[in-house]
């Protein structure tokens, strides 16, 4: 089945404690992307890859790291989270063209206390 | 100002009703224009994608993008229940680009 999976789906972690969200798609898209979601805030991009060894920052980008080592992972690393990034993350994937279609992942709740 | 605006609603309808979206953009660069629908606890899923300006058809849904407006709409004819969902702008100004999305428009349908 062709999917984006991300994992953990729930994180409740302290300030300052170093954590990686995994995503990893099986579509063979070359386009992967980082969003979080907060009320009223609606979805803001934090990190885009064209493809590997391709990264730029989106809107939000402070505060997080990102890597594309391979095409299917994405991973979003949070080397020191703060309280304000207790947020509803996404990650999702597309072909590059003009099918611009994101495949959206389940999402990962993450709390920081 | 805000890349992409969005009314936020929420919007309650009856069950049959055209229901009418809209965001506005201030970048004219963009040319992507998409419409996803998210449901509770799920991540977005794309509903309509448009190149550029014009119309397109998709069943009971119809996107229009004006760009010498800088204004996109989603119309929903025959509304369902089913259709009850958070309904998300988004657009971009080239492929593989960074993407703008609306706050989304919360909107219930009444049976």
């Amino acid at each position: 089945e062709a999917q984006v999976t991300q994992n953990p789906r729930y994180l409740i972690t302290v300030t300052g404690k170093k954590l990686t969200v995994t995503c990893s798609q099986n579509m063979n898209h070359e386009y992967m992307s980082w969003y979080r979601q907060d009320p009223g805030l609606g979805l803001r991009q934090i990190y885009y890859s064209m493809n590997v060894e391709v990264t730029d920052k989106g809107d939000v980008p402070e505060g997080y790291k990102v890597s594309r080592k391979e095409k299917r992972n994405f991973p979003l690393i949070l080397e020191s989270p703060s309280p304000n990034q207790t947020s509803l993350y996404f990650c999702a994937s597309s072909l590059q063209g003009e099918d611009n279609e994101q495949f959206f992942g389940p999402g990962t709740r993450l709390t920081v206390l | 100002q805000k890349e992409v605006e969005q009314d936020p609603g929420p919007l309650s309808v009856p069950e049959g009703a055209i229901v009418s979206l809209n965001c506005t953009y201030s970048n004219s660069a963009f040319q992507y224009f998409m419409w996803y629908r998210q449901y509770s606890r799920k991540g977005p899923e794309l509903l309509m994608y448009t190149y550029s300006s014009g119309n397109k058809e998709d069943g009971r849904f119809t996107a229009q993008v004006d760009k010498s407006s800088k204004y996109i709409s989603l119309f929903i004819r025959d509304s369902q229940p089913s259709d009850s969902a958070t309904y998300l702008c988004a657009m971009s100004a080239d492929t593989g680009n960074q993407f703008y999305f609306g706050t989304g428009t919360s909107l219930t349908v009444i049976p």
